[in-house]
């Protein structure tokens, strides 16, 4: 898998967009960005995923560099529930979708 | 149904005893994964089954035993675990291996050794 680095936590306040970056600079032409998250105590919830271009769905928009180095998902309005750990991810892309997690970022939506 | 199911949600073993944990789905997905995930770390994939046919172990001890008996069922017996195995387990499905196909993910179980 392309390596992924995130930063280990952020704040946001409730309401506001919440962007988290990822940095992929080693990903290859073929390589999709995921985006998972996890709730405490849940199983890892599916955001969502993009290749080159943007990406929206309804639960948040998934913003890709020109040259694919880099990516941030937007939750628009983020809520208390929003609060989680958001896993940026670059699956091989032959073969089974391993998804190898990182150690991710810790959003803490603020009221 | 856009659920997995896991059972039990927590169990407590000794060393010596059998267990199984159960995870099921009814989307129709033809893949599904067991993860293990310790306290504060992220989760590490240890099996992928597609179309009920083992494709993926990581590697995983001989002590986790991984049984897919039909698209919908995805079991993991245990057996003559260790005090570190404690952990929680996570069952997802996908409707297909490869990408493209999101992983859809139980709430685990969570698994004590004594």
């Amino acid at each position: 898998d392309a390596k992924t680095t995130q930063p280990t936590s952020m704040d946001c306040a409730e309401g506001r967009a919440a962007n988290l970056p990822c940095n992929h600079s080693t990903i290859s032409g073929n390589e999709y960005v995921y985006w998972y998250r996890q709730i405490h105590s849940q199983g890892p919830q599916y955001i969502i995923h993009g290749l080159k271009n943007n990406e929206t769905n309804e639960m948040a928009s998934l913003i890709i560099t020109e040259d694919r180095k880099s990516s941030t998902l937007i939750l628009p309005h983020a809520t208390l529930r929003d609060t989680a750990v958001y896993y940026c991810i670059v699956p091989l892309p032959q073969g089974a979708q391993k998804l190898v997690f990182g150690q991710g970022t810790r959003l803490t939506i603020n009221p | 149904d856009t659920e997995v199911t896991q059972t039990p949600k927590h169990l407590v073993m000794g060393m010596t005893n059998k267990k199984s944990l159960k995870c099921e789905q009814h989307m129709g997905h033809r893949a599904m994964y067991w993860y293990k995930q310790k306290a504060k770390k992220p989760p590490e994939l240890m099996f992928v089954y597609s179309y009920e046919k083992l494709s993926i172990n990581e590697s995983v001890p001989s002590r986790f035993s991984p049984e897919c008996p039909n698209s919908s069922l995805l079991n993991l017996h245990l057996h003559a675990l260790q005090p570190e195995d404690s952990a929680l387990y996570l069952c997802a499905s996908s409707q297909r291996v490869g990408i493209g196909n999101e992983q859809f993910f139980g709430p685990g179980t969570r698994l004590t050794v004594l």
